[in-house]
């Protein structure tokens, strides 16, 4: 099964509005990655947190990671119509070797 | 400085047919994944090379296989296709530290493959 998974799997605001999506994984990670990815084009990486990291900011995106929960939040302040896209968290799990991400979340930012 | 190309931009094949696909990462990544996205099931982890060599693989039958070359770029070859081969593939490179996929992946623009 995924080793990510994004809540909500939807979500739809108002531009200017913050937008909240939050991302629950299984094991013990080394670090957990946001990516947007445009109407099924190639994924943009957003932002990284390590493990051993609570919080990270990034321009309008803030990320938090709480690895007691296993869970982490990305929030998008000031939306914009362009941040309309689909958004997914990735986790570097301590047990593979490879990037495992979730089911991601639609975001649409009403003009 | 150059992105991740694909190429491709779209493949449409028919059922039992082969499809290569090529992917160059960006200068001095030496670390090339690919992944499979198909309608409804999220982004699939396929096959991540390094170095030249395999260093992992997804839950995928041997009939997706690929090869890296001396200058990293990669390719990825699927076999006897299938109708629900169907699906946007995505290949990805980064730098490699440590032996783990640590860092941030960056991504080409995906070749779209449609099995008829």
């Amino acid at each position: 099964s995924q080793q990510g998974e994004e809540d909500p799997q939807a979500l739809s605001i108002q531009e200017g509005e913050n937008a909240t999506m939050n991302c629950s994984y299984k094991t013990s990670i080394n670090n957990l990655q946001w990516y947007r990815q445009n109407s099924g084009r190639g994924l943009v990486h957003l932002i990284l947190i390590r493990s051993n990291e609570r919080e990270k900011h990034s321009g309008r995106l803030r990320v938090t990671l709480d690895t007691s929960k296993k869970s982490s939040s990305l929030l998008i302040t000031a939306s914009r119509a362009a941040d309309t896209a689909s958004y997914f968290c990735a986790t570097d799990a301590r047990s593979s070797y490879k990037l495992i991400f979730g089911s991601g979340t639609r975001l649409l930012v009403r003009p | 400085e150059a992105g991740v190309t694909q190429s491709p931009t779209h493949l449409i094949k028919t059922r039992g047919q082969q499809a290569t696909l090529r992917c160059s990462p960006i200068s001095g990544h030496t670390s090339v994944y690919w992944y499979q996205q198909a309608l409804g099931l999220g982004l699939q982890f396929l096959l991540w090379y390094d170095e030249g060599e395999e260093r992992n693989r997804g839950n995928f039958p041997p009939r997706f296989s690929g090869r890296q070359f001396p200058n990293y770029s990669s390719e990825l070859n699927v076999n006897a296709l299938e109708l629900e081969d169907s699906a946007l593939y995505l290949c990805a490179s980064s730098t490699r530290t440590s032996g783990r996929p640590y860092n941030e992946q960056f991504f080409g623009p995906g070749t779209r493959l449609t099995v008829l």
